[in-house]
């Protein structure tokens, strides 16, 4: 699978749009981008997945340029509730579990 | 509709113990995959089960084991505890076959050995 390289914390106040920025230069033809959310002493929570250009939910935007190698999580006016931590995962849609590595996500920390 | 059920939340133990921890998938989920987390090795994978079939194992002693039942939930089970076990262990399921990097997780079984 594709290492993933994203900051290890990033600070932020309430009402900001936050972009936390991920790195994958081995990204495969067929590999997603996967976010995934982790409040302390909770399992990840499945955030948005994207291919390419731009997938917006209710949630978070995923900003994917063209040549795919870096993605941008876009959290828009965070609150308090936000601080977690942030995995980016790259890899097939479909693929077993196995294969879905967490490398040390980012720690965000929302102040008021 | 009902998400990952992990029990218990938390568990104390001794050393030399053995310990079942306790997982129901989403219904209508078939996959289900086992995970630790500590604070120092981050979020590493156990092993992971479909139809009642051990798909793929971790890099984990053999005294980690796991089964799941014909109704998906699944069990895992640690014997002999040592110290290093003590961790959050998630669980995750998946709809399809081929599994999902869009995993649905569980809140987790805080396990404390003593």
């Amino acid at each position: 699978l594709a290492k993933t390289t994203q900051p290890i914390s990033m600070d932020s106040y309430e009402g900001q749009e936050v972009n936390i920025t991920c790195s994958h230069n081995n990204i495969a033809t067929n590999d997603y981008i996967t976010w995934y959310q982790q409040f302390p002493s909770q399992g990840p929570r499945f955030i948005i997945q994207g291919y390419k250009t731009k997938v917006t939910n209710e949630v978070a935007s995923l900003f994917i340029p063209a040549d795919r190698k870096s993605s941008t999580l876009s959290l828009p006016r965070v609150s308090l509730s936000d601080t977690a931590v942030y995995y980016c995962l790259v890899g097939p849609a479909y693929s077993s579990a196995s294969k879905i590595i967490f490398g040390s996500g980012t720690r965000l920390s929302i102040r008021p | 509709k009902a998400g990952v059920t992990q029990t218990p939340r938390y568990l104390i133990k001794t050393r030399g113990q053995q310990v079942t921890l306790s997982c129901s998938p989403i219904s209508g989920h078939r996959s289900v995959s086992w995970y630790q987390q500590t604070p120092g090795q981050g979020l590493q994978f156990l092993f992971e089960y479909f139809s009642e079939t051990q798909r793929n194992k971790g890099n984990f002693p053999g005294r980690f084991s796991g089964r799941q039942f014909s109704n998906s939930r699944s069990e895992m089970n640690v014997s002999t505890l040592e110290l290093g076990d003590s961790a959050l262990y998630l669980c995750a399921s998946s709809p399809g076959q081929g599994g999902s990097t869009e995993a649905f997780f569980g809140q987790g079984t805080r396990l404390t050995v003593v």
